[in-house]
């Protein structure tokens, strides 16, 4: 059982779409992150959010997270083949400093 | 400066054999976790190394054990391999005093266990 559900599974959309994905659990977390990784490579670390309803901007990435610090949410706006990845959710449960839980992640590609 | 580093990059074993991965942490970090990334899911937590002990585990049986050196390189062993364990294992080291939310991530093992 997945603590955290991230949705959709997988996204192929055309080059300058907008989309959202999404980091759902019925748990409190204490911050979570989102990764991004590429074949053949380890996660690499976008955001970390840390305060119910913060949202934080990279360029054309917006990452925010829930009011109950339950849930997160990662919109690109005009994706690029460039984004293309899988993007994984992880979060630091409220009981534990040391364990991150991670989310079976959303492949996305994006056409040119 | 070097991030973390992992060896070997791919491995191949039967089932019933031992395996020992290698992980070198980025300098100036002085801890280690491990992952198990199968092939469409997120990464799973082994377990963390921090002052040469294993700090935390996660839920994985005791065939899977780990080591840290002084120089806080560390060594991941699973015995008896399953063609389960098949999987990418992902070492990622975390600076002093860092919760694994500040934990950079090396490229990853990948093993096929046939």
């Amino acid at each position: 059982t997945q603590l955290l559900e991230q949705s959709p599974q997988f996204l192929s959309i055309q080059e300058g779409e907008n989309l959202t994905v999404y980091c759902n659990s019925s748990s409190v977390f204490s911050s979570l992150q989102w990764y991004r990784q590429e074949p053949g490579e380890g996660p690499v670390l976008l955001v970390t959010v840390v305060t119910g309803g913060e949202v934080k901007k990279l360029k054309r990435l917006t990452f925010q997270f829930g009011d109950a610090r339950k849930d997160s949410s990662l919109h690109i706006t005009a994706a690029q083949p460039g984004d293309t990845g899988l993007y994984l959710c992880a979060g630091l449960r409220v009981d534990s400093n040391y364990q991150l839980i991670w989310g079976a992640g959303t492949k996305l590609i994006i056409k040119p | 400066d070097a991030g973390v580093t992992q060896s070997p990059t791919h491995l191949i074993k039967t089932r019933g054999q031992q395996v020992t991965l290698r992980c070198s942490p980025k300098s100036g970090h002085d801890t280690v976790s491990w992952y198990q990334q199968a092939l469409g899911q997120g990464p799973q937590f082994i377990f963390q190394y921090y002052e040469e002990e294993e700090r935390q585990r996660g839920n994985f049986p005791d065939r899977f054990s780990g080591h840290q050196f002084p120089n806080y390189s560390s060594e991941l062993n699973v015995n008896a391999l399953l063609l389960g364990d098949s999987a990418l294992y992902l070492c990622a080291s975390s600076p002093p005093s860092g919760t694994q939310e500040t934990q950079y991530f090396g490229p990853g093992t990948r093993l096929l266990v046939l």
